[in-house]
């Protein structure tokens, strides 16, 4: 299995303020997803980052909200800019490798007040 | 569109009693991969299984195991002789390849383990 470091592993921060979230991975993969789970719900793709290229965004997400950066191909960052209360979500970075398995990091508990 | 649905949204089992989570999907594509996975009070999200859609037997990984059922578009989860260390959130989800390689998700069924 893949070993993905995700960190922070929770933060509380103040409303207006930006959080970066950073994910190692241990072997280089080609694509890294970035998801969010708001509480009680299911995950979300917020977008798909691929090394030397821009992050391909879902739909109701945004780059000046959520950009991400993707210097090679073991490491990524998501930063939840501005963040308001509805920004509180437990944020996951995800790696497919083979194909047949999808491995998620520890995740970041995000609360925002 | 591609959708997954799980229609338990919670469900309560006696301790080592076998337990059958429900999977449906839709996707027009033939070719296309199935996952489960656990989400315990911790958040992360734990890999348990994958079928892909040309994989003539049903995967298992030890006490779990994917029934797979093509013509209904179903990929029901069992776990056998479960534990109390079984509750947690359990998600299905689907990836639809080529050229999109995101996976998404269904709401997820809540499993509680009784001692």
């Amino acid at each position: 299995s893949a070993v993905i470091s995700q960190k922070p592993s929770r933060d509380i921060c103040q409303r207006g303020t930006s959080l970066t979230i950073q994910c190692q991975v241990d072997s280089q993969v080609t694509m890294m997803f970035w998801y969010r789970q708001q509480p009680g719900q299911s995950l979300t793709l917020i977008a798909t980052a691929n090394q030397g290229s821009e992050a391909t965004y879902e739909s109701g997400f945004v780059i000046d909200k959520f950009p991400i950066s993707r210097p090679n191909l073991t490491f990524s960052t998501l930063t939840v800019s501005n963040m308001s209360p509805e920004d509180s979500s437990i944020y996951l970075c995800s790696v497919d490798r083979r194909g047949t398995e999808a491995f998620f990091g520890q995740g970041t508990r995000l609360t925002v007040v | 569109a591609q959708k997954i649905t799980q229609t338990q949204p919670g469900m309560f089992v006696q301790e080592k009693e076998a337990v059958t989570l429900d999977c449906t999907y839709d996707t027009s594509d033939q070719s296309y991969g199935l996952f489960w996975y656990k989400q315990p009070s911790s958040g992360e999200m734990i890999f348990l299984i994958y079928q892909g859609s040309y994989d003539e037997q049903n995967a298992t990984e030890g006490r779990y195991s994917l029934n797979f059922q093509k013509a209904r578009k179903s990929a029901n989860l069992v776990i056998s002789a479960s534990q109390l260390g079984d509750s947690a959130m359990y998600f299905c989800a689907m990836r639809v390849p080529p050229g999109d390689d995101k996976i998404i998700f269904g709401k997820g069924t809540r499993l509680h383990i009784l001692p």
